[in-house]
């Protein structure tokens, strides 16, 4: 059964500043997503990463996945107070069809 | 292209009603999962239909049932509603079954129980 782990599970940061998620992951996965969601949104998918060494990066927000060592990275940049959301990974046990398995959530919050 | 729509967006019910939920996937996706989101257990997945059929079930009792109609739309139903069925319910559609593609979620239908 795959199991997936964020940490940490509350991030406050200041406006400017550098920081990575981590998520790590039980067994294998065919591929690892992260997602955004806001206060009473749906979520919105931010990459989907499908092999060792991926990267990917969209504005303030790097993603990258070992699929060695089970972990997979969200980067933030310079964080501006629009990041200020909740962040999940999720990962899809092999052999499955849809099931997405979800890691607890990173809720960050930008401060000024 | 018109993104997953989920009706209705909010719902009141009391225990021991049971409830209907509805999506519409984006246009021609044929896979449709749903997951419950609640504050206690987070994201959990329910059930994945793809070509009217169920692929995949979440560790859910029987209460919680769907299924898929030939135009991909899909429904939830849960019986014998419990409080602790209040949740956060979405629906997310993808082009293709199995470990490929990518999923689209709707809006949501928030579920109250009373």
């Amino acid at each position: 059964e795959l199991k997936v782990e964020q940490n940490p599970l509350f991030l406050s940061m200041q406006e400017g500043k550098n920081y990575t998620i981590y998520c790590n992951y039980s067994t294998t996965s065919d591929r690892l997503y992260w997602y955004r969601q806001d206060p009473g949104k749906s979520l919105e998918s931010l990459f989907v990463l499908l092999s060792n060494g991926a990267v990917k990066q969209e504005g303030r927000l790097m993603a990258s996945l070992d699929t060695k060592a089970r972990l997979s990275t969200l980067h933030i940049t310079a964080a501006v107070h629009d990041l200020s959301a909740t962040y999940f990974c999720a990962g899809v046990p092999s052999g499955s069809a849809r099931q997405l398995t979800f890691g607890s959530g990173t809720q960050l919050t930008v401060l000024p | 292209k018109a993104g997953v729509t989920q009706t209705p967006r909010y719902l009141i019910k009391t225990r021991g009603q049971q409830v209907t939920l509805s999506c519409s996937p984006i246009s021609g996706h044929r896979s449709v999962s749903w997951y419950q989101q609640t504050p206690g257990q987070g994201l959990q997945f329910l059930f994945e239909y793809f070509s009217e059929t169920q692929r995949n079930k979440g560790n859910f009792p029987g209460r919680f049932s769907g299924r898929q109609f030939s135009n991909s739309r899909s429904e939830m139903n849960v019986s014998t509603l419990e409080l602790g069925d209040s949740a956060l319910y979405l629906c997310a559609s993808s082009l293709f079954s199995g470990a490929q593609g990518e999923q689209f979620f709707g809006p949501g239908t928030r579920l109250t129980v009373l």
